[in-house]
């Protein structure tokens, strides 16, 4: 049973273009979470997806959109990317109130 | 890799040692509780898991406590390993599937 998977494992983009990552959620699993992860910091929350709508949103602006599909993959799109966008952006799956499961990650370096 | 917790607060104990790794919340809503393990260039693993309802929960090798009354969390790791090298957060929610809030880290180094 795979994990949680998220393509691809690093990126580098230039400022003002826009990307998208991808997260398979573990086997079983109905929920997906997105977190932004910054070095030396801990992860923080972008929203969650469920039902293919998005359910809840952390403090993150429009910039930041996402979509889930009805097999349960998500995927993350930023556009006109900063500088600042520069972390590993997680993908954690979820069911009921079960634990979340987080993926690799995906290392973004924005030039 | 990339280094995770480049500023953590750093916890350094010896091999087959005993390891307690704290950490404080604070909101009194919270009712899920979750420590996950961080190794450079990976994701943060599930380690284990506490409900509010409960206040001592025990896995392979590790116990979380959990202290409502002062809002304090703590994971026990037993005969700490090499392995278990890494960065610890500590993670809360209000329950269900609400968004998980991390606190700050703390750098595990185990000294062979």
């Amino acid at each position: 049973d795979a994990g949680v998977t998220q393509s691809p494992t690093h990126l580098i983009k230039t400022r003002g273009q826009q990307v998208t990552l991808r997260c398979s959620p573990k086997s079983g699993h109905d929920t997906v979470s997105w977190y932004q992860q910054a070095l030396g910091q801990g992860p923080q929350f972008i929203f969650q997806y469920y039902e293919e709508e998005e359910r809840q949103r952390g403090n993150f602006p429009d910039r930041f959109s996402g979509h889930q599909f009805p097999n349960y993959s998500s995927e993350l799109n930023v556009n006109a990317l900063l500088l600042g966008d520069s972390a590993l952006y997680l993908c954690a799956s979820s069911f009921d109130t079960g634990p979340f499961y987080f993926g690799a990650g995906t290392r973004l370096s924005v030039l | 890799g990339e280094n995770v917790g480049l500023h953590l607060p750093t916890l350094s104990v010896q091999e087959g040692d005993n390891s307690i790794i704290n950490c404080a919340y604070s909101n009194s809503a919270s009712d899920y509780f979750i420590w996950y393990k961080q190794e450079s260039g990976k994701g943060p693993q599930f380690i284990i898991d506490i409900r509010s309802n409960m206040d001592k929960r025990q896995g392979q090798r590790v116990t979380v406590l959990l202290n409502k009354t002062v809002k304090h969390l703590s994971l026990q790791i037993a005969a700490t390993q090499p392995g278990d090298s890494a960065v610890y957060f500590c993670a809360e929610n209000i329950g269900g599937n609400t968004p998980l809030v991390f606190g700050k880290g703390t750098r595990l180094s185990v000294i062979a």
